[in-house]
């Protein structure tokens, strides 16, 4: 079936440490995006790519950093510099017409940072 | 900038009973759209509605309608006979800046559905 997957789904890391999130989708869509989620403070986009090889940065950019290699693939990386990194994080994708269409979404992973 | 705006934290309502969920924005686009995603527990976000800002009607999706009210910048959902798997947060989005490609969300409303 076509979706958006995420890995993985729960994930542990300790202070100072790099985790790069997995996000693969098979909708062939051109834009993917990275989301954060916090209680009570709803989404906040943290990069998003409209084409292979190309992204911006989102509102919270900072200590995370993306690629896109392929166009199905978006990985982010929680580095060290990311103060507060515990959060559900979410990937989304679309067909790049947000002006009708919608964002699909990944399950989300959760990192918790001991 | 956009912004979206969720005043209720949290709400119940009866099994079977209509219940509207607020959303007010701003934003200094003439164009514009806004959407409605539904989260259950298990954390994926699920689309379950749009409404374009030169749409003259309502939109309507199965049990959802949006109330769109343009003077008053606001887009609530509404959940017609209400089921207990509606029980979920709640986010309202609206797409970002001319231009740009993104949504930007509210915070959220919790529903309950009660037997």
């Amino acid at each position: 079936d076509g979706g958006i997957t995420q890995s993985p789904k729960y994930l542990f890391r300790k202070e100072g440490q790099n985790v790069t999130l997995s996000c693969e989708q098979n909708l062939n869509h051109d834009a993917m995006y990275w989301y954060r989620q916090d209680p009570g403070q709803g989404l906040r986009l943290i990069y998003y790519s409209q084409i292979v090889n190309d992204f911006q940065k989102g509102d919270i950019a900072e200590g995370y950093s993306v690629s896109r290699e392929k166009k199905e693939s978006f990985p982010l990386t929680v580095t060290s510099a990311q103060k507060n990194p515990t959060a559900f994080y979410l990937c989304a994708s679309s067909d790049g017409h947000l002006n009708t269409g919608e964002l699909f979404f990944g399950e989300g992973s959760r990192l918790t940072v001991l | 900038a956009q912004k979206i705006t969720q005043t209720q934290p949290g709400m119940f309502v009866q099994e079977k009973e209509a219940v509207t969920l607020d959303c007010t924005y701003d934003t200094s686009d003439q164009s514009y759209g806004l959407f409605w995603y539904k989260q259950p527990s298990s954390g994926e976000m699920i689309f379950l509605i749009y409404q374009g800002s030169y749409d003259e009607q309502n939109a309507t999706e199965g049990r959802y309608s949006l109330n769109f009210q343009k003077a008053r910048k606001s887009a609530n959902l509404v959940i017609s006979a209400s089921q207990l798997g509606d029980s979920a947060m709640y986010f309202c989005a609206m797409r970002g800046e001319t231009g740009a490609n993104n949504l930007f969300f509210g915070t959220g409303t919790r529903l309950t559905v009660i037997p």
